[in-house]
């Protein structure tokens, strides 16, 4: 059956220090994988997903079928980027999307 | 644009009552999808409808149940409620032409069952 895989409940790093919040994915086919955000009193939000290979906010994520991987990357955390992160799949040709139990990043001053 | 909205915000029922919420997509979106979240079982997949038809369905009971209306609005109910059903219900809208169109999520409507 498919799976997300997020290991850290939570994630702390200070201002400036790299951040890489870990997915794993279990899927036989061909995986749309994506990242979303909630940050305090917000909604969940889309913030990339890896068919666009775009860098939002300074994120990237780059998809590794061979370790079934999909980790989100920054190089330098900022205060701002405090919240709730999710990875997605999305199975092919469905439309229903099957999340990580999400991680927590904590960004301190 | 006007976001996703979802009616009621909070919803309070006893056991065994059923419940009824609601979401209205952004305007021009014709999928909707609905997810429960928990603590325990995190976000999972409830159903997806396009143009009034059920198009996707996760693995829930069938005391879980929706509709989509002509101008895309849906409505989620679930009937006999049980303490488990306890939980965040978010919906999201997106064009639904292919798989990977953003999918925009609502605030979510807060449902305690006691």
């Amino acid at each position: 059956a498919q799976r997300v895989t997020q290991p850290e409940k939570l994630l702390s790093v200070f201002k400036g220090a790299p951040v890489e919040l870990k997915c794993n994915y279990s899927y036989s086919g061909s995986p749309e994988l994506f990242w979303y955000v909630q940050y305090s009193r917000q909604r969940l939000q889309l913030l990339l997903r890896h068919i666009s290979r775009e860098s939002i906010k300074g994120f990237t994520a780059d998809l590794n079928k061979g370790e079934t991987s999909f980790h989100l990357k920054k190089p330098f955390a900022q205060e701002e980027d405090s919240a709730m992160y999710y990875c997605a799949l999305n199975f092919t040709g469905r439309r229903a999307l099957t999340f990580g139990s999400g991680t927590r990043l904590q960004v301190q001053p | 644009k006007a976001g996703v909205t979802q009616t009621p915000r909070y919803l309070i029922k006893t056991r065994g009552q059923q419940v009824t919420l609601s979401c209205s997509p952004i305007s021009g979106h014709r999928s909707v999808s609905w997810y429960q979240q928990t603590p325990g079982q995190g976000l999972q997949f409830l159903f997806e409808y396009f143009s009034e038809t059920q198009r996707n369905k996760g693995n829930f009971p069938g005391r879980f149940s929706g509709r989509q209306f002509s101008n895309s609005r849906s409505e989620m109910n679930v009937s006999t409620l049980e303490l488990g059903d306890s939980a965040l219900y978010l919906c999201a809208s997106s064009l639904g032409r292919i798989n990977t169109d953003t999918q925009y999520f609502g605030p979510g409507t807060r449902l305690t069952v006691l």
